[in-house]
């Protein structure tokens, strides 16, 4: 049990355009899911807690405008990453909470060029 | 900011049990200790975690000290697929999963044949 997955597990993409990464809790329903980045060499950065049915937070210094995230149901949460540059290439995870313990998905890698 | 302090780095022979220190002296009453570890290109993996007991499951044993400023996750028998960066985190207990986790630099574990 405790399965998170994400769609897709890597994608390239063209300057200027936007991606959409999905994360879904499978055999389970988290009103809560993280959005992570980790950029190579360096540790998960947290940038946004999704909440069901509200607007998720964001961390300090993460443009809302940018990585636009929307939690629809109690196991799907997307990040869409818009007017992408070179810049927001890196290892995008997320993770869904279940009693008391998070589980995290595969991890996306985008890349942007 | 994370509240733990791990080695960058330690070696361990495939075989051998593995012992992982983590100090968080300013552990406060309520916070559980959280062990999960990243294999490259992939997200993090949840080990174990407790609050003040010493646990054990089919992956590993936590020990914590009994003033619970340092703990020690414990591989028993050591595989070459137990390769990863492990990260000791301290999470307040909210249930459903709730609570973001901060991760620090981790530590990388490299077992040898």
């Amino acid at each position: 049990g405790a399965v998170v997955s994400q769609h897709p597990s890597w994608v390239i993409c063209k300057s200027g355009t936007s991606v959409k990464i999905e994360c879904r809790s499978l055999d389970f329903q988290a009103t809560t899911m993280f959005w992570y980045r980790q950029f190579p060499k360096q540790s998960l950065m947290l940038m946004a807690t999704s909440n069901e049915g509200s607007k998720a937070t964001y961390e300090q210094g993460v443009e809302k405008d940018k990585f636009l995230i929307n939690h629809a149901s109690l196991t799907l949460s997307t990040l869409t990453v818009t007017s992408a540059h070179p810049e927001d290439s890196s290892f995008y995870i997320c993770s869904a909470g279940m009693r008391d313990t998070q589980y995290f998905g595969p991890g996306t890698r985008l890349t942007v060029l | 900011d994370a509240k733990t302090t791990q080695p960058p780095s330690m070696d361990c022979a495939e075989g051998r049990a593995a012992n992982l220190p983590c100090n968080h002296s300013t552990i406060s009453g309520n916070e559980y200790v959280y062990w999960y570890r990243q294999i490259h290109s992939q997200g993090p993996q949840y080990i174990i975690h407790g609050l003040k007991n010493n646990e054990t499951n089919e992956m590993a044993s936590l020990i914590i000290t009994e003033d619970r400023k340092s703990s020690t996750l414990i591989l028993p028998h050591a595989t070459l697929r137990d390769t990863a960066v492990y990260y000791c985190i301290l999470r307040q207990y909210i249930q459903g999963g709730s609570e973001k986790l901060v991760f620090g630099k981790g530590m990388k574990l490299t077992v040898n044949p």
